[in-house]
């Protein structure tokens, strides 16, 4: 069965203080993997979508990679206004059958 | 502006209502999915359609039902025989299959009277 797992569920970092977040997967037949930022009460944003291990897309304070096993979103020098839900989901194609896999998330608040 | 557009943000059912929940999007795209989000865990997909006039089960499609009669528009039947409705529902389209990236509106709360 195709797992997403992200970890931690919840962080909270000073404003400033860099860090990352995992999105660890147990899939066969991986052909993408997206990030999302989600704010309470909306629908999630799109942010990146890696295809391959060892890409790495940025978008201002935020760096995604990609291994075989899992992904990081590295928030650099993190602002209050980063504070929201981060989602991965991993788009899968077994034998012809293609779907999406959306990981529980990861809070993460930022304090001034 | 292009977008996905869903109505209304809040809908209240009572016991043994259908309602509907709406989803238009003006991006041109030949897919759209709803997705259920419960605390705690990741989105669940309800249903989809690659292509106006046929739609496929997700994996928790139990006590809904859709329609895709025209590309724009793709809504969402919640029935009564739906026993555990509250949640907060996503509507979301993408260019082609699941391949392609994703779009979400911002989402329709159903709550149970």
């Amino acid at each position: 069965e195709d797992q997403v797992t992200q970890s931690p569920e919840a962080l909270r970092l000073q404003e400033g203080e860099s860090s990352s977040l995992n999105c660890s997967y147990t899939v066969s037949g991986l052909r993408g993997l997206f990030w999302y930022r989600q704010d309470p009460g909306k629908g999630p944003e799109f942010l990146f979508t890696l295809y391959s291990a060892g890409e790495e897309k940025e978008k201002e304070r935020l760096k995604a990679t990609l291994t075989k096993k899992e992904s990081f979103l590295h928030i650099t020098a993190p602002k209050p206004e980063d504070s929201a839900t981060y989602l991965c989901a991993v788009q899968v194609d077994s034998g012809g059958y293609q779907k999406v896999t959306f990981g529980t998330g990861t809070k993460l608040q930022v304090i001034p | 502006d292009g977008g996905i557009t869903q109505s209304p943000k809040y809908l209240f059912r009572k016991e043994g209502q259908n309602v509907t929940l709406s989803c238009e999007q003006n991006l041109n795209h030949d897919a759209m999915y709803w997705y259920r989000q419960d605390p705690g865990q990741g989105l669940r997909l309800i249903y989809y359609s690659q292509i106006v006039n046929d739609f496929q089960k997700g994996d928790i499609a139990e006590g809904y039902s859709v329609s895709r009669e025209k590309k724009e528009s793709f809504p969402l039947t919640v029935t009564s025989a739906q026993k555990n409705p509250t949640a907060f529902y996503l509507c979301a389209s993408s260019i082609g299959g699941f391949q392609e990236t994703q779009y979400f509106g911002p989402g329709t709360r159903l709550l149970v009277l």
